[in-house]
This record gives C-alpha cells, sequence and structure tokens, in this order.
C-alpha cells in the first residue's frame, strides 16, 4: 500500500520555466511533509517542508503547496535551471506513528537549456 | 562538518560472506537511520538509533545487524546476504527523531551494494 504517491515518474521543462512536481498521499494522520532531491551517486538531499497547519511554504526559487483537503501537494520551481536536473521525492510523516518519513517513488525532472 | 560520510561507496560480495557498512557524522546529531533504495523505488527505512539505542526495526531479516558504539558512528553487519539484497543502502542524521521528520535528514551518498 503505496501512502505516498507520485504518479509522474518523469517531467522536461525548459530553463526559465515553471517545474511543478505533484504529490498525492492517503494517510490524513501525516503533519509533515517534506520535499527531497537527489542527483545520481548522491544521498537525497533535503529541499523544503510544510507543516499541515499551513498551505503554503516558500524558499526562495521553492514553494510548496499543500491542499489538505485533496490530499494533494506540489512543489513550485521558478525560474527552473539546468542544474535543477534531478530526482525529486516527496515524503511524509505522522507524529502519532512514530514519525518515521515514508517516500513516494519520486519524479525525474529535466530542465532543458 | 555538515557532512554523512558512508564507507564503502560500493562493495560486492558472495552470500556467503560478512561485511560491514559504516557511516560517520560529526554534527553532534542523535538519531541515524539506515534506509535501502531499491532501483526506481523510494527510499525504505531499515533502521533508526536515537541517542544510540536501537528505536526502530522495521521487521528486517537478522541479516542485517545494525550497531551504533557511539553518537558518531553507525555500522550495518552483512551475513548471509540473498541477491535481492543488492541495493543502495543509505545512512542519514538528524539533530533528534522527532526532528528528522520535520526538519529533513541529512543523508550520506550511499554505499552500492551487490550480492553475487
Amino acid at each position: 500500500d503505496q501512502q505516498v504517491k507520485q504518479n509522474s515518474p518523469s517531467l522536461s521543462v525548459q530553463e526559465g520555466r515553471i517545474s511543478i512536481l505533484n504529490c498525492d498521499y492517503t494517510n490524513s494522520m501525516f503533519d509533515y511533509f517534506l520535499w527531497y532531491k537527489k542527483y545520481p551517486a548522491e544521498g537525497p538531499t533535503f529541499l523544503i517542508s510544510i507543516s499541515s497547519i499551513k498551505d503554503k511554504n516558500e524558499d526562495g526559487r521553492f514553494t510548496v503547496f499543500l491542499n489538505k483537503s485533496a490530499k494533494h501537494l506540489s512543489l513550485h520551481i521558478v525560474p527552473s535551471q539546468p542544474g535543477d536536473s534531478a530526482v525529486y521525492f516527496c515524503a511524509a510523516s505522522s507524529s502519532s506513528n512514530t514519525g518515521k518519513l515514508i517516500f513516494g517513488q519520486g519524479t525525474t525532472l529535466q530542465v532543458k537549456p | 562538518d555538515t557532512e554523512v560520510t558512508q564507507t564503502p561507496k560500493h562493495l560486492v560480495m558472495g552470500m556467503t560472506n560478512k561485511k560491514s557498512l559504516k557511516c560517520e557524522q560529526h554534527m553532534g546529531h542523535r538519531a541515524m537511520y539506515w534506509y535501502k533504495q531499491k532501483a526506481k523505488k523510494p527510499p525504505e527505512l531499515m533502521f533508526v538509533y536515537s541517542y544510540e539505542k536501537l528505536s526502530i526495526n522495521e521487521s528486517v531479516p537478522s541479516r542485517f545487524s545494525p550497531e551504533c558504539p557511539n553518537s558518531s558512528l553507525l555500522n550495518l553487519h552483512l551475513h548471509a546476504l540473498q541477491p535481492e539484497d543488492s541495493a543502495l543502502y543509505l545512512c542519514a542524521s538528524s539533530q533528534v527523531f522527532f526532528a528528522g521528520s520535520r526538519y529533513g535528514y541529512t543523508f550520506g551518498s550511499g554505499t552500492r551494494l551487490t550480492v553475487v
């Protein structure tokens, strides 16, 4: 049972445009959501997180939006840069369940120059 | 020092071998984790150590044996593995356990394990 789903395995975007990566979850007990970026041959790098009491969190070019009623979150990257090309993982945790992170399958983003 | 260092980067072992993976961090983090990642799959939690004590074992087979000798070191001892155990093994740390699920872990680059 995949509690965190990233239904798009890949996304291709032109440099300078907006990248939108999507994530859906099924467990209504999740109260924190995180995005990680992973380059080949490296470990995942934490990007940005959002608490379930918020609907938006922004950090530079990265903004995460949370729609609790739809159990959906998205990561917006504006403007996209070729260096953003990587695999992006969505992750979620529940304070009531030990707080461990559950990861989605990942979306491979390619930003074309 | 803001890194998690994992050694070796690559490991090939036979099914009768005994080997160990090593993870080290000097950020003063008190929670450390082992994750397993198969190709095109998300990382899956194996073990969590909090203040050098095993807090979570995700029903991992006993052929994987974790050890936390001190607050900076985490080992994963491997014995009698199967070819299906071939994967990327990731170590991570966070200030404390719940902080990791709020503010993110720091991951190492992983050990690419191949069991032949």
